[in-house]
């Protein structure tokens, strides 16, 4: 299985930052990544694909960057709505495989 | 729009069996692969399979493999996961996802809201 890692754990971050969440597949993926948003309690959020594709209604504050094993999240103007947890995923090849998450807490 | 909703998820004893539902509306529910995502409390998520359109293509998990069987009615816009054999660590939030069409297979980009699926004694 390809084995998703991401950096940091965990973030803190004030309202109006930029921040960047790393992830990094074990193998390469192509460009077959996408991120996920989740806060407490809620089903997750889908709002990446194809590393840098946005989902229907996604802002465009979000975006990805990356190819083969390295990928990054990029949050910009944090709003404390943004706050939550961010899973990235590979849907390379089977099983499809998600990282630890990454948990954006408020500073 | 698109929802999904689940439903069938309680507590049940080690050894037992549940089946869980998700109700699809919104889109040509034929027209999409969907599939169960689960997440353990506190913990990461975890995929669980997959099905196609036809019911022809039904890729599973190891950790779930010969225990849970997925299967779907196009006619009446429904996806469900037998799950039999459950054991304590089966126990979490069960999520259906919309998974995209053939052309693009592996992308989910819609979520159920989840069910709890307790295994205890």
């Amino acid at each position: 299985d390809i084995q998703m890692t991401q950096s940091p754990s965990s973030l803190s971050a004030s309202v109006g930052d930029r921040v960047t969440i790393t992830c990094r597949a074990s193998q390469g993926i192509g460009n077959y990544l996408a991120w996920f948003q989740q806060k407490p309690g809620k089903a997750p959020k889908s709002l990446i694909y194809g590393t840098s594709s946005l989902q229907s209604g996604v802002p465009s504050k979000f975006s990805g960057s990356g190819s083969g094993t390295d990928f990054t999240l990029t949050i910009s103007s944090l709003q404390p709505e943004d706050f939550a947890t961010y899973y990235c995923q590979q849907y390379n090849s089977y099983p499809p495989t998600f990282g630890q998450g990454t948990k954006l807490e408020i500073k | 729009q698109v929802q999904l909703v689940e439903s069938g998820g309680g507590l049940v004893r080690p050894g037992g069996s549940l089946r869980l539902s998700c109700a699809a509306s919104g889109f040509t529910f034929s027209d999409y692969y969907m599939s169960w995502i689960r997440q353990a409390p506190e913990k990461g998520l975890e995929w669980l399979s997959y099905i196609s359109g036809s019911s022809g293509h039904t890729p599973y998990a190891d950790s779930v493999k010969g225990r849970f069987t997925i299967s779907r009615d196009n006619a009446k816009n429904s996806l469900f996961l037998q799950m039999n054999s459950l054991r304590d660590e089966d126990t979490a939030v069960y999520y259906c996802a919309r998974v995209g069409t053939a052309a693009a297979a592996g992308i989910i980009d819609y979520w159920g809201q989840g069910t709890l699926v307790t295994v205890s004694a």
